[in-house]
């Protein structure tokens, strides 16, 4: 299964809305569905599994929602350390999983 | 609370192997997989394989395959990635991960071992 992520780049300001997307070349099982942010030098981090569940310690402006083929996660109002970049990722029940090839959220 | 520490960085000739490790603390190898990712410079993150350790079963990505090993040893919680055959362009950060929460998620992240070819 093949995840294309968009935009390739988001570039907006503290407080603004972002919202990425993350299309499947097949249909993915919710629970099968993680997004990750990565910061320079740094291993990635969990946001959010089963397309829509905050992992722990994550803040409420982060949110996943989606089924099927598209999904997105949404971020409410962008703090200045929010500014990464954003995988998505599917498990792959019958094998290989897969990233996106990732979104990156600069400043503007 | 679950942890992954990997081995060093290394510095490898090509044609060579390189045995990378991963070692869980806090918590034992359970039907949980161990999964490995790979980042090459500047690049975005790219599925090497899962082994589920107590089930000793592994999956690879269709181009590691024959050219890359995953094991398991359960009684010192230790998940091994060795890739054969250096080029070039297996220089990258290689990472373990596994989930926690989910089955299906990869909560718990090592720190990343830079592994670099060249000659």
């Amino acid at each position: 299964i093949v995840l294309t992520q968009s935009p390739g780049t988001l570039s907006l300001s503290p407080g603004e809305r972002a919202t990425l997307s993350c299309r499947a070349s097949h249909s993915v099982g919710s629970i099968y569905l993680s997004w990750y942010q990565q910061k320079p030098g740094q291993p990635p981090r969990l946001l959010i599994y089963g397309a829509s569940k905050r992992a722990t310690g994550i803040p409420d402006r982060f949110s996943g929602s989606g089924s099927g083929t598209d999904f997105t996660l949404t971020i409410s109002r962008l703090e200045p350390e929010d500014f990464a970049v954003y995988y998505c990722h599917q498990y792959g029940i019958s094998p290989p999983a897969t990233f996106g090839q990732g979104t990156k959220v600069e400043i503007k | 609370q679950v942890q992954l520490a990997q081995s060093g960085d290394e510095v490898k000739k090509p044609g060579s192997s390189v045995k990378v490790s991963c070692k869980l603390s806090g918590g034992t190898f359970t039907n949980y997989p161990v999964t490995w990712v790979r980042q090459a410079p500047g690049q975005g993150l790219e599925w090497v394989g899962r082994i589920t350790p107590v089930l000793g079963n592994t999956n690879l990505a269709q181009k590691f395959q024959g050219r890359v090993t995953i094991t398991a040893d359960k009684s010192t919680t230790t998940s091994y990635m060795e890739l054969y055959s250096l080029r070039s362009e297996d220089t990258a950060v290689y990472y373990c991960a596994r989930g926690v929460t989910t089955l299906y998620s990869l909560d718990v992240w090592g720190q990343g071992t830079t592994v670099t070819v060249s000659s």
